[in-house]
């Protein structure tokens, strides 16, 4: 199947610092990728759309300003966590397809931990 | 807005025995189905998928799923459990052009 890359795969940083997750689909170009969030022993919580040259569209509750995407090519969406805290520690996917109504390939997902 | 439910958050078998993971939906327009599968510390793997035509899809691993619009189904199975097998589970949705959404997943263990 296609692949969808991320990197990091683990990130330690300390609080108040910003750290810069990216997503690479290898073998398809997507104008669309996602963004989710997952807790451990939960579901995925999407976080925002990433739309490829034009501004992503956040979930409720989502800080768009906390959690800056970049989409500037059809092969690569950045998540940029800012002013990290504590509580943004988490497990972070994306995901890519080659059009909405596809099959969405994941990532191997980032584990963020923020001291 | 469609949703998905997944009966049982943990699921547990003994190995060789039958798997069954239960996955109904809700959904305004045909929906798209998918069955995800995530190890632990990793990202989802897609098991199958149904989009249109043949309601029993079979995936990977032997696994196998079938397309209940009477019954808003699409309960996941697989024959013969095996150790590898012990995962999280998620069923997910897709319908008209909204991001898939998921279910709250199902963790199998499988008994030795």
């Amino acid at each position: 199947g296609a692949v969808v890359s991320q990197h990091p795969s683990r990130v330690i940083c300390k609080s108040g610092t910003s750290v810069k997750i990216e997503c690479r689909s290898l073998d398809f170009q997507a104008t669309t990728m996602f963004w989710y969030r997952q807790f451990p022993k939960q579901s995925l919580m999407l976080m925002a759309t990433s739309n490829e040259g034009s501004k992503a569209t956040y979930e409720q509750g989502v800080e768009k300003d906390k959690f800056l995407i970049n989409h500037a090519s059809l092969t690569l969406s950045t998540l940029t966590v800012t002013s990290a805290h504590p509580e943004d520690s988490s497990f972070y996917i994306c995901s890519a397809g080659p059009g909405l109504r596809e099959t969405q390939y994941f990532g191997p997902g980032t584990r963020l931990l923020v001291l | 807005a469609q949703s998905v439910t997944q009966l049982g958050s943990h699921v547990s078998v003994s190995e060789g025995a039958l798997v069954l993971l239960r996955c109904n939906y809700s959904s305004s327009v045909p929906p798209y189905l998918f069955w995800y599968v995530q190890y632990p510390n990793q990202g989802l793997q897609l098991l199958l998928k149904y989009t249109t035509g043949a309601t029993l899809v079979k995936g990977i691993n032997g696994f196998e799923a079938e397309f209940k619009k009477s019954e808003t189904s699409f309960h996941l199975t697989k024959p013969s459990a095996h150790m590898s097998d012990a995962a999280e589970y998620f069923c997910a949705v897709i319908s008209g052009n909204t991001p898939l959404v998921f279910g709250k997943g199902t963790r199998l263990s499988v008994i030795a």
